[in-house]
């Protein structure tokens, strides 16, 4: 099956930098999302990385390593408004599951004042 | 305004009732998605229409019956569900099937079986 593991929590003062990880078994990849999932609400797109590399997107930055199958999320000048569940999802490439996204559990990050 | 609406936003229904949740989608996609959230578990892929044909059933139980009648639009029709359906359903949609595009969800329907 596919496996992809990311923290279930994380908490952070405002201000601050916080590095949310994951890291993913799968049986091909085509490329890996971010979400941002505030309570009650649609997860919304934050950042799509395919190749090696960081990702830069205003206070959102999101980092691939493919041989490693690894990436994290990096939110900058934290704010409360960041509070929020943060899913990783994995696109596969291949056969009966080309499209497919699987994601983890989510990461529920708090931002204290 | 997420592009994607769901009705209803909350729903209660007993074991033997039948219901129906629609989605509906403005982006002009042609890819649309059923997801089951519950809590502590990672969102689950329930169903695919690429194109307005059905090419994922992730072994969902009979008892959810999706619906697409056009590219804009996606049903999910509930009937004799079991307490551990209780949960959030999401819609999604895509530019196409093929995941290297973005889902752009709804907000989901919270449903609770009594």
């Amino acid at each position: 099956g596919q496996n992809i593991d990311q923290p279930t929590e994380m908490t952070a003062t405002e201000g601050a930098i916080v590095q949310i990880n994951c890291t993913y078994q799968t049986s091909g990849f085509n490329g890996l999302f971010w979400y941002q999932q505030h309570a009650g609400e649609a997860p919304t797109f934050l950042s799509y990385n395919v190749l090696d590399g960081l990702e830069e997107k205003g206070r959102f930055s999101s980092f691939l390593s493919r041989s490693k199958g690894y990436s994290y999320l990096l939110l900058k000048e934290l704010q409360m408004k960041d509070s929020a569940s943060y899913l990783c999802a994995v696109s596969l490439d291949r056969g009966s599951t080309l499209g497919r996204l699987y994601f983890g559990r989510g990461t529920q990050l708090t931002v204290w004042p | 305004e997420t592009g994607v609406t769901q009705t209803p936003r909350h729903l209660v229904m007993g074991m033997t009732n039948k219901k129906s949740l629609k989605c509906e989608q403005h982006l002009g996609h042609n890819a649309m998605y059923w997801y089951k959230q519950s809590a502590k578990k990672p969102l689950e892929l329930m169903f695919v229409y690429n194109f307005k044909e059905q090419t994922e059933n992730n072994s969902v139980p009979s008892r959810f019956s999706p619906e697409c009648p056009n590219s804009s639009h996606l049903f999910l029709h509930l009937h004799t569900l079991q307490p551990e359906d209780s949960a959030l359903y999401l819609c999604a949609s895509s530019q196409d099937g093929t995941g290297d595009q973005p889902q752009h969800f709804g907000d989901g329907t919270r449903l609770s079986i009594l």
